[in-house]
């Protein structure tokens, strides 16, 4: 298995635009998670999902920030608009049931926003 | 909801040295506490784990031990090399919850 894959490695983009990040859990995997890490506060869960389905959103900052699962092989995350304060690495984690049984993260997407 | 405090957020050792770091969950109800290592630019990766009905768990240098009444959990990484400086997280999950509380993480520095 090829793991949790993320895309794209890096972006780079102007404050004001939308950036989309996207990723591939692994085969199998029911819960998908998104979490943002900075160096100011550390590993934050954004979102999380089960069978596609939201679960929790309570860590999603504003309402500029989004998150899909169309299915089960896919999610985005999305920011519209971008501002500077985003700038921070992104990982996306699968897990299979029991969601506890560690994660699998991907190897993120660090995001700058200038 | 739970919450995770992780102490030190650095630490220096000496090679061969033993490191020791520590974890306070809030929330009674966590049952599973993983440990994720996470070196410069890459992805955390899961080194080890304990369940709320074990008290010790060891894995050859690493090992963690749980309190539950007193609601902590720590790493020990015995003889330590320099390939072990990194970061390194705790977190807790309660039963059935699904997601991960992670600690504000340790770096840990292994002097040669």
């Amino acid at each position: 298995d090829a793991g949790v894959i993320q895309s794209p490695r890096h972006e780079v983009t102007e404050m004001g635009q939308e950036v989309t990040l996207r990723c591939k859990p692994i085969s199998g995997h029911d819960y998908l998670f998104w979490y943002r890490q900075t160096m100011m506060r550390g590993l934050e869960l954004l979102i999380y999902f089960n069978n596609n389905v939201p679960i929790d959103d309570s860590g999603m900052p504003e309402d500029r920030f989004s998150a899909k699962m169309p299915n089960a092989s896919f999610s985005t995350l999305k920011i519209q608009p971008s501002e500077p304060r985003d700038s921070a690495v992104y990982f996306c984690a699968s897990s299979f049931p029991p969601a506890a049984a560690g994660y699998t993260f991907g190897s993120g997407t660090r995001l700058t926003v200038v | 909801g739970e919450n995770v405090e992780q102490h030190p957020s650095t630490l220096s050792v000496q090679e061969g040295d033993s490191a020791v770091i520590k974890c306070t969950y809030s929330d009674s109800a966590s049952n599973y506490f993983p440990w994720y290592k996470q070196e410069l630019g890459k992805r955390p990766q899961l080194i080890i784990d304990i369940r709320s009905n074990v008290g010790e768990k060891k894995d050859q240098r690493i090992a963690v031990t749980l309190n539950k009444t007193a609601k902590h959990f720590s790493l020990h990484i015995t003889e330590t090399q320099p390939e072990d400086s990194a970061v390194y997280f705790c977190a807790a999950s309660m039963p059935g919850g699904g997601k991960l509380i992670f600690g504000q993480g340790t770096e840990l520095s292994v002097k040669p």
